[in-house]
């Protein structure tokens, strides 16, 4: 069946500091791809999507590009900041497996220090 | 606008008991769904909808029961409480199933089961 994996955390970066995670799929038919983020106590919220091969979203300074060959969807920042701390999910959502439905990855722990 | 509202915020239950855990959009939106959170596993889908009158199960539906008698409202029910369900809950909506279409997520409802 459809999965995501994500890189493994947490993550603990210097402010200012570049920001990647990984995250690979596995899907049956053309997916699209999210990646959410969950600030402590808060409920998820989506930071970015990209809905085809080759696709790159984008929103406030992070960006992910929707790579089919490589089934790879990573998450970057050029320079984090300590208010990006929060905890990063990576989503797809397959059109041939009930659309809608959303897949998660474990997610990734991102702590910023100043 | 409120988005989706999700009470209550906390819950400690015993085992055995039944409780309802209320989920309110008030976007429009058809699709609405409930996900459970777990450390190290994601979010996993409980149960969905497509709309007024129509659920279905998703991945962990053992142990819930839902309906959907507006498009508003989305209530998940616990109808006999057990350690494993202790968790955090998120309720989602989206305009509808379409596999592109964001979600939004509620604020979660942390439940405990003594």
């Amino acid at each position: 069946g459809d999965s995501v994996t994500q890189m493994e955390g947490p993550v603990t970066l210097s402010e200012e500091a570049f920001l990647t995670i990984n995250c690979t799929y596995t899907a049956t038919g053309y997916p699209s791809l999210f990646w959410y983020v969950q600030y402590p106590g808060e409920g998820l919220q989506l930071l970015l999507k990209a809905t085809k091969a080759d696709d790159k979203g984008s929103n406030k300074g992070f960006e992910a590009t929707y790579r089919k060959e490589t089934t790879s969807f990573h998450l970057e920042k050029g320079s984090v900041q300590v208010s990006d701390s929060a905890v990063y999910f990576c989503a797809l959502s397959d059109t041939y497996n009930q659309g809608g439905k959303l897949i998660f990855g474990q997610g990734t722990e991102l702590s910023v220090k100043p | 606008n409120a988005g989706v509202t999700q009470t209550p915020k906390f819950q400690v239950l015993k085992t055995g008991q039944s409780m309802t855990l209320q989920c309110a959009q008030d976007m429009n939106h058809e699709y609405m769904s409930w996900y459970r959170q777990d450390p190290g596993m994601g979010l996993r889908l409980i149960h969905y909808s497509v709309g007024a009158g129509i659920t279905d199960q998703g991945e962990v539906p053992n142990g819930y029961n839902v309906s959907r008698s507006t498009t508003e409202d989305f209530p998940l029910r616990l109808l006999s409480a057990a350690p494993s369900q202790t968790s955090v809950y998120f309720c989602a909506s989206s305009a509808d199933r379409a596999s592109n279409q964001p979600q939004h997520f509620g604020d979660g409802t942390r439940l405990s089961i003594l």
